[in-house]
């Protein structure tokens, strides 16, 4: 079916390790974005991207990097990872705009220990 | 600042009664998009109705409707006949107009009695 892929769902890090969180969508969508997602708290925006080349940065993007070298494709690096990086993340993409609005990835749950 | 208020924390409702979420927000813009998001327990967020501010007519998505009172800054949502598949946290955001992207609420967990 087509939407969003997210990989891995689970995954275990140490403190320190690096890491990459995959998300392809196969809508031909423009618009990608990582949120992430902390209990008693609605999601909260790292990265987006309006376009292919085109990346920036959202409400907390601070230990995240990502890049857009394809429409399909908006990966999430975690560049060391630290215990407040636990959380689940989230893959989202839209047409130009997003009013219609946004298709949602089924999460990674991220632990670091 | 764009921000999304939802001040129901958990709500609970007879099976096949009906249900209202609570949502407000605050923005400086007069064109904007609102959304309610369900999160069953498999974690997928999965969109349930969206309103265009500019349309004063309520959206409806079968047993979902909104009550939008855009000076009011309100966005409620409605579930009619509660089913016991409704049983998630709900959502609502808005869409940030500077850049696109979705500004969310807290959540409210939504409890189905049977």
């Amino acid at each position: 079916n087509a939407g969003v892929t997210q990989t891995p769902k689970f995954q275990v890090l140490k403190t320190g390790q690096s890491m990459t969180l995959q998300c392809a969508q196969d809508m031909n969508h423009e618009y990608m974005s990582w949120y992430r997602q902390d209990p008693g708290m609605g999601l909260r925006l790292i990265h987006y991207s309006v376009g292919a080349g085109i990346t920036d940065q959202g409400e907390v993007p601070n230990g995240y990097n990502v890049s857009r070298s394809t429409t399909e494709d908006f990966p999430l690096r975690l560049l060391s990872a630290a215990p407040s990086q636990t959380s689940v993340y989230f893959c989202a993409s839209s047409k130009p705009g997003g009013g219609d609005g946004y298709t949602f990835g089924s999460g990674t749950r991220l632990t670091v220990v | 600042a764009q921000t999304v208020t939802q001040s129901q924390p958990e709500m609970s409702v007879q099976e096949a009664e009906t249900v209202t979420l609570s949502c407000t927000y605050d923005t400086s813009e007069s064109d904007y998009y609102l959304f309610w998001y369900k999160q069953p327990p498999s974690r997928q967020m999965i969109l349930v109705i969206r309103q265009e501010a500019y349309k004063q007519q309520n959206a409806t998505e079968n047993r979902f409707s909104v009550n939008f009172q855009k000076a009011a800054k309100s966005f409620s949502l409605k579930i009619s006949d509660s089913q016991l598949g409704d049983a998630a946290m709900y959502f609502c955001a808005s869409l940030l107009g500077s850049n696109y992207q979705l500004i969310w609420g807290a959540g409210t967990k939504l409890i189905i009695k049977p």
